[in-house]
């Protein structure tokens, strides 16, 4: 079974700051991996799919880095601005979606 | 770009009835079709695998019996909580792709329905 991790748990930062966040997963056998965000009481917004056979894919100020041979990806946010709080949560797709508890960020204005 | 509607938004029912939870795909055909479910804080946990005429493949712990899974057409699939208690209330959230792993553009999400059972 698939378990996957994110860390931190949660993040606050001043506006204009650089986030990171880190996904793990403990099966790399995945066809590929999808960064979402969720706003309270909201559905899932995808940001970036980023396939097995890519290292890294861009949009804006959104990077996402895949690693598949050690279970691990990151999302970089550049110039965090207040709309970007929000839980965002990783999912390697393994034929379903597996998810993580998400990191939950706040951007201070 | 792939766009999932999910109806009702929100729906409030009494105890021991049913309620229906439809997801469409607007602009592609959805073969498989993924139903969540989110309790407060917490991240999503599947239910249940549907794939489009075939029966829905159920998660461990998930009473088949109580979460009736349609996936009729290549664009819609419902989910009917039977017999409704308050412990049904929670988040149902569905997604939808076009292949097994998502293909060249992963799942699309629906906007979620807040069940309430009074």
């Amino acid at each position: 079974k698939q378990e996957v991790t994110q860390i931190p748990a949660a993040l606050s930062v001043p506006e204009g700051e650089n986030l990171v966040l880190n996904c793990s997963f403990t099966d790399s056998a995945i066809y590929n991996l999808q960064w979402f965000r969720q706003d309270p009481g909201k559905g899932l917004t995808s940001l970036l799919l980023i396939q097995s056979s890519q290292r890294e894919q861009t949009s804006g100020r959104l990077n996402a880095s895949l690693d598949k041979s050690s279970g691990r990806s990151t999302l970089y946010i550049a110039a965090s601005q207040p709309g970007d709080s929000a839980t965002y949560l990783c999912a390697p797709h393994d034929y379903k979606l597996s998810f993580g508890a998400g990191t939950t960020v706040t951007v201070r204005a | 770009g792939a766009v999932v509607s999910q109806h009702p938004s929100r729906v409030i029912c009494k105890s021991g009835t049913s309620v229906k939870i439809e997801c469409r795909s607007l602009d592609f055909q959805a073969t498989t079709m993924f139903w969540y479910r989110q309790f407060p804080k917490q991240s999503l946990m599947l239910m249940a695998t549907s794939n489009e005429g075939s029966k829905a493949t159920y998660e461990q712990g998930v009473e088949k019996d109580k979460f009736l899974i349609n996936h009729a057409s290549l664009t819609l699939s419902t989910l009917t909580v039977t017999s409704a208690h308050p412990e049904d209330s929670s988040f149902y959230i569905c997604s939808a792709g076009t292949i097994p792993g998502g293909g060249d553009y992963g799942y699309t999400f629906g906007s979620g329905t807040r069940l309430t059972v009074v």
